[in-house]
């Protein structure tokens, strides 16, 4: 069953803007990993926050995570054509046995 | 070269059927995984292995079985395909996780999937 919820489910933007997603989740967890998945295509790992992380960077990626409110957000800053995927938000549950629990996806479109 | 890599990338067969999806890895990671994608369903586990010896179930394996050959290679079969079996299928690999005070879990890297069309 997922854990992990993205919203929105969808969202178009103009290249250059920033795209912001957010993701729900409903049990205590190791970490929150963030994916992206190009059409058709495996999925490729963005960033990874631990449960006692609040904040991390990586190039144009923004993580947040508040394990009070069971919520993560990821932001793309000065967004480009290429980065138009479907990103999954994935949680890795305390007492989980190391196993992922992926949200349904949300797509980006990045318009040139 | 690819890292993690799955033969065959579309099959198209019958109902009825056995079908076996292979993947390897080269990353000399000790945890493998498969995973089915629906639309709209996101991925969800089917079967997870942490070594050779330990298989596990995940969360749809009905239908489904696995075979660790060995560290790098990781099979998916159907023992008799179904239509709804139709799918995007997905290995992953990750490391065993690391230790910081507490277990840190991995991120799993992905094959380039498998399209499964039952008739």
């Amino acid at each position: 069953s997922q854990q992990g919820e993205e919203d929105p489910q969808a969202l178009s933007i103009q290249e250059g803007e920033n795209a912001t997603m957010n993701c729900s989740y409903k049990t205590s967890i190791n970490n929150l990993q963030w994916y992206r998945q190009n059409s058709g295509r495996g999925l490729v790992h963005l960033i990874l926050i631990r449960s006692n992380e609040r904040e991390k960077h990586s190039g144009r990626l923004r993580v947040t995570l508040d394990t009070s409110k069971k919520s993560s957000s990821l932001l793309i800053t000065a967004s480009r054509a290429a980065d138009t995927a479907s990103y999954f938000c994935a949680t890795a549950p305390k007492g989980g046995s190391e196993k992922l629990v992926f949200g349904k996806g949300m797509k980006l479109t990045v318009n040139p | 070269d690819a890292d993690v890599t799955q033969t065959p990338r579309n099959r198209i067969t019958k109902t009825g059927k056995r079908i076996m999806l292979e993947c390897s890895q080269t990353k000399g990671h000790d945890r493998m995984y498969w995973y089915r994608q629906d639309p709209g369903l996101g991925l969800r586990l089917i079967y997870y292995s942490f070594d050779v010896k330990d298989i596990n179930k995940g969360e749809i394996s009905d239908g489904y079985s696995v075979s660790r050959q060995a560290q790098a290679k990781f099979s998916l079969s159907l023992e008799s395909a179904i239509p709804n079996q139709t799918a995007l299928y997905f290995c992953a690999t990750s490391e065993r996780p690391g230790l910081a005070g507490a277990l840190i879990y991995n991120e799993q890297f992905f094959g380039p999937g498998t399209r499964l069309t039952v008739l």
